[in-house]
């Protein structure tokens, strides 16, 4: 099984603010994977897969990077309606997500 | 626009057998994969399982021993089925479905729907 290890589990900042998020699988997986963003009580959304491709009608403030063990997910620029949880997901074997980061407003 | 619905109990008793069904609108099914993604109380998001059009499926490891899936293509509809559930069961259930023929990228989600383990 692949292990994703996302941190931080949770974080403060201020609007305007650029937030970073880290994600690491337990082995090499390339480039697969993907980036969610999960509002409480909504459906999950897909914002970047492939670690760096924005999904469509995704802003640009929204960004992703990495590729074998190691990703990074930034929003440059954080926004009030973007205090949500954050997940990464690998699909180089099976599927798994990491323990999401909840990223809240200052 | 592809919508998808989850459909089932929303309450079933441990030991017992939890079953939804996943009904996709504005798509075939066909060439597609339908994907279960649960999420328990203060949890995270857990893959289930994928199921292909086709049948073929692949399930989550942890769970593969208690749980089985189906495709009905007519219908436009997939299912889930978990068996001999506990409390560590209870969780919102999601359906997904990925934006092309692969099961990687859930672009589409249903609104999910909760399911207690509780007798």
């Amino acid at each position: 099984d692949i292990h994703m290890t996302q941190s931080p589990s949770s974080l403060s900042a201020s609007v305007g603010d650029r937030v970073t998020i880290t994600c690491q699988a337990s082995q090499d997986i390339s480039k697969n994977l993907n980036w969610y963003q999960h509002i409480s009580g909504r459906a999950p959304k897909l914002l970047i897969y492939d670690a760096s491709t924005l999904e469509t009608g995704v802003p640009s403030r929204f960004s992703g990077s990495g590729s074998g063990r190691d990703f990074t997910f930034t929003i440059s620029g954080l926004q009030p309606e973007d205090v949500a949880t954050y997940y990464c997901q690998q699909y180089d074997v099976l599927l798994t997500f990491g323990g999401g980061t909840k990223v809240e407003i200052k | 626009q592809v919508q998808l619905q989850e459909s089932g109990p929303g309450v079933v008793k441990p030991s017992e057998t939890l079953s939804l069904t996943c009904t996709v609108s504005g798509a075939s099914m066909e060439t597609y994969y339908g994907t279960w993604v649960r999420q328990a109380p203060g949890k995270g998001l857990e893959w289930i399982g994928y199921i292909y059009s086709t049948g073929t499926s692949d399930y989550n490891p942890s769970l593969q021993s208690r749980v089985s899936m189906s495709v009905d293509t007519s219908k436009n509809q997939f299912s889930l089925e978990l068996r001999s559930v506990t409390a560590a069961d209870t969780a919102v259930y999601f359906c997904a479905r990925g934006f092309d023929s692969t099961a990687y990228y859930l672009a589409f989600w249903g609104q999910g729907t909760l399911v207690t383990v509780s007798s």
